[in-house]
């Protein structure tokens, strides 16, 4: 099972929005709404910032959105914050026993 | 409040072997699968392995399999991870990771990570 595929670097001024991709295959995205979105920030931890596609955990600001067509992912920051640079990764489970569980490549956002 | 906390990492030759800890509090340990994690310098994150909530199942990814044995114990509400026969690209940060429910497909806590390095 390879990874997801994701660009390696987005970057966008204070304000603006940009979209993060995530490009799977028709045993993971493609069958499952079952789409995942981690930030890391440098030395940190992974934190959850979209589940099930489109769905945000409680904390998590309503700048982020994500959505899905076919077999790719994407991840919406609106309104682009300083705050907001950091990697993202998307996650999907799979039909495959082993791994359950694919991440992507990773994509580094930049705020101008 | 969640808190997964890991412990166990370090320097170890070639070869050798870890045991990796993740102390959990704040929530039911004994009612969630649990999951590791790495991520190895300046890499992006590789799942490595789930045990169930209960303990009786377990799931690896192909680069550990046969090597690492994931476990629990329930009533000290903490995951483990037996590395053996480490290799060099076994360095990473381990971290451990709940899965949030019996039926989601997605990591809403993590630790915050442990340092693995192998050296030859």
């Amino acid at each position: 099972q390879s990874a997801l595929t994701q660009p390696a670097s987005v970057s966008g001024s204070p304000g603006q929005s940009i979209t993060i991709s995530c490009t799977g295959t028709s045993s993971d995205i493609g069958t499952y709404n079952f789409v995942s979105w981690y930030q890391q920030h440098p030395g940190k931890a992974p934190k959850l910032m979209i589940y099930d596609v489109t769905n945000r955990p409680s904390g998590v600001s309503n700048r982020f959105s994500g959505s899905k067509s076919g077999n790719t992912a994407s991840l919406t920051i609106s309104g682009l914050q300083p705050e907001d640079e950091a990697d993202y990764y998307c996650s999907a489970y799979t039909r495959s026993s082993t791994p359950p569980y694919v991440f992507g490549t990773g994509t580094e956002v930049t705020v101008l | 409040e969640v808190q997964l906390l890991e412990s166990g990492g370090g320097l170890v030759q070639f070869g050798g072997s870890l045991r990796l800890s993740c102390a959990a509090s704040g929530f039911s340990f004994s009612t969630y699968a649990m999951n590791w994690v790495r991520q190895a310098p300046g890499k992006g994150l590789e799942w490595v392995s789930v045990v169930s909530a209960g303990g009786g199942s377990t799931v690896y990814a192909d680069s550990v399999k046969g090597r690492f044995t994931i476990s629990r114990d329930n009533s000290k509400n903490t995951l483990y991870l037996q590395m053996n026969s480490l290799r060099a690209d076994d360095t990473a940060i381990y971290y451990c990771a709940r899965k949030s429910g019996s039926y989601e497909y997605y990591f809403d806590y993590w630790g915050q990570g442990t340092l693995v390095t192998v050296s030859s």
